[in-house]
């Protein structure tokens, strides 16, 4: 079992659609989480950084963490075109420090 | 405030051959990270520096070296280069808070392709 696991893609939804990205990680004491996107042949971009279970919203992102089930997610209201890209779930495995351990990946497609 | 910096940010290498990473953190981040990044294995961490000092390794050979000077800039090197090797490395830098968090950004990268 790998330790962050993404649901497989691609993933089409309309434009202005929700998109709904699933992630699973195995190390119980993690305690940071993170979605970033990559566009194409650009480096990764943080969207949004969760620590504690329940929802975090920052605009039309939302992460949802719960810890009990060792899952992360992350949705897209009113997905544009632009939002098109590969969305990696990350986890820091240290309280202390940086060793983050970052899912395969998810490529989100939305169609216009 | 300008971000992580990169350089060089293309290079074609031998195989055998020797390849040095430079990397300059966001002004006041204190925390500069490696990861590999490949089509089949994704996105892989290699080490962490901070004050100078490496704090955490991944799992990678020793052919993989890193360095962290009193500016907080970071060099990766990799000897004897394979053909795997080939890849888009990225550095990441941290401003260093206590307890969980530490948000890490990522600079553009280095594309390194061994020939």
């Amino acid at each position: 079992q790998k330790e962050v696991e993404q649901n497989s893609g691609p993933l089409s939804v309309p434009e202005g659609a929700i998109a709904s990205l699933n992630c699973t990680y195995s190390d119980r004491g993690s305690q940071s989480f993170f979605w970033y996107r990559q566009y194409s042949g650009k480096s990764p971009e943080l969207i949004m950084s969760i620590y504690s279970n329940g929802d975090k919203e920052d605009g039309r992102f939302t992460a949802q963490l719960n810890k009990a089930s060792q899952y992360v997610s992350l949705l897209i209201r009113d997905s544009q075109p632009s939002d098109s890209a590969t969305y990696l779930c990350a986890v820091n495995r240290q309280n202390y420090g940086q060793n983050f351990v970052f899912g395969p990946g998810t490529r989100l497609s939305v169609l216009p | 405030k300008a971000g992580v910096t990169q350089t060089p940010r293309y290079l074609i290498k031998t195989r055998g051959q020797q390849v040095t990473l430079s990397c300059s953190p966001i002004s006041g981040h204190r925390s500069v990270s490696w990861y590999q990044q490949t089509p089949g294995q994704g996105l892989q961490f290699l080490f962490e520096y901070f004050s100078e000092t490496q704090r955490n390794k991944g799992n990678f050979p020793g052919r993989f070296s890193g360095r962290q000077f009193s500016n907080s800039r970071s060099e990766m090197n990799v000897s004897t280069l394979e053909l795997g090797d080939s890849a888009l490395y990225l550095c990441a830098s941290s401003l260093e808070e206590t307890g969980s968090g530490n948000t890490i950004y990522f600079g553009e990268g280095s594309w390194l392709t061994v020939v």
